[in-house]
């Protein structure tokens, strides 16, 4: 159980185009998802909380226009890229917390996205 | 989130009990103790939690100390898949972000 799935795996796209990355908690509800990014060798670094049906939270530095999130149901939310460009290049990964179980149950996480932005 | 700190690098033989610690010395009663680990270009991985009970799960054990200062992750017959950069997280058991440090990057040595 518990499972988060992540899509796409890796993508690559020129310079100026719009990337779209898909989040789903596969066999549970997620009330919040939560958007991380990774530059190699280097620790994830938390962009921005993504609540179902309300805004996301964003952390500090990170640009909301740029970095737009959806969380259109209890099972999905986006990350939406907009105008990609090279410095935009990173691992890209989601998690999600069981909305159904009981405090202290862990965050799952997806594989994570890939994207090269040439 | 409590801060937690861990050795950078460790070494283990296949085979062998890998022992990985982990200090949260500021911890606060209502936060866990989570770990995960991340392969190499994936998605980290749970692990394991506690609250200050010692826990253990197929994968590995958990030691929290009585003082909950301080835990040690226990993967008792390591293999060269356990190869991996472990993160011990401390963090309270709801909807809160998980904040990560830099981890131990554990390698297991045929």
């Amino acid at each position: 159980g518990a499972v988060v799935s992540q899509h796409p795996s890796w993508v690559i796209c020129k310079s100026g185009t719009s990337v779209k990355i898909e989040c789903r908690s596969l066999d549970f509800q997620a009330t919040t998802m939560f958007w991380y990014r990774q530059f190699p060798k280097q620790s994830l670094m938390l962009m921005a909380t993504s609540n179902e049906g309300s805004k996301a939270t964003y952390e500090q530095g990170v640009e909301k226009d740029k970095f737009l999130i959806n969380h259109a149901s209890l099972t999905l939310s986006t990350l939406t890229v907009t105008s990609a460009h090279p410095e935009d290049s990173s691992f890209y990964i989601c998690s999600a917390r069981d909305a159904g179980r009981q405090t202290g149950a862990p965050q799952h996480f997806g594989d994570g996205t890939r994207l090269s932005i040439l | 989130d409590a801060k937690t700190t861990q050795p950078p690098s460790m070494d283990c033989a296949e085979g062998r009990a890998a022992n990985l610690p982990c200090n949260h010395s500021t911890i606060s009663g209502n936060e866990y103790v989570y770990w995960y680990r991340q392969i190499h270009s994936q998605g980290p991985q749970y692990i394991i939690h506690g609250l200050k009970n010692n826990e253990t799960n197929e994968m590995a054990s958990l030691i929290i100390t009585e003082d909950r200062k301080s835990s040690t992750l226990i993967l008792p017959h390591a293999t060269l898949r356990d190869t991996a950069v472990y993160y011990c997280i401390a963090r309270g058991g709801g909807n809160e972000k998980l904040t990560f440090g830099t981890g131990t990057r554990l390698t297991i040595i045929p």
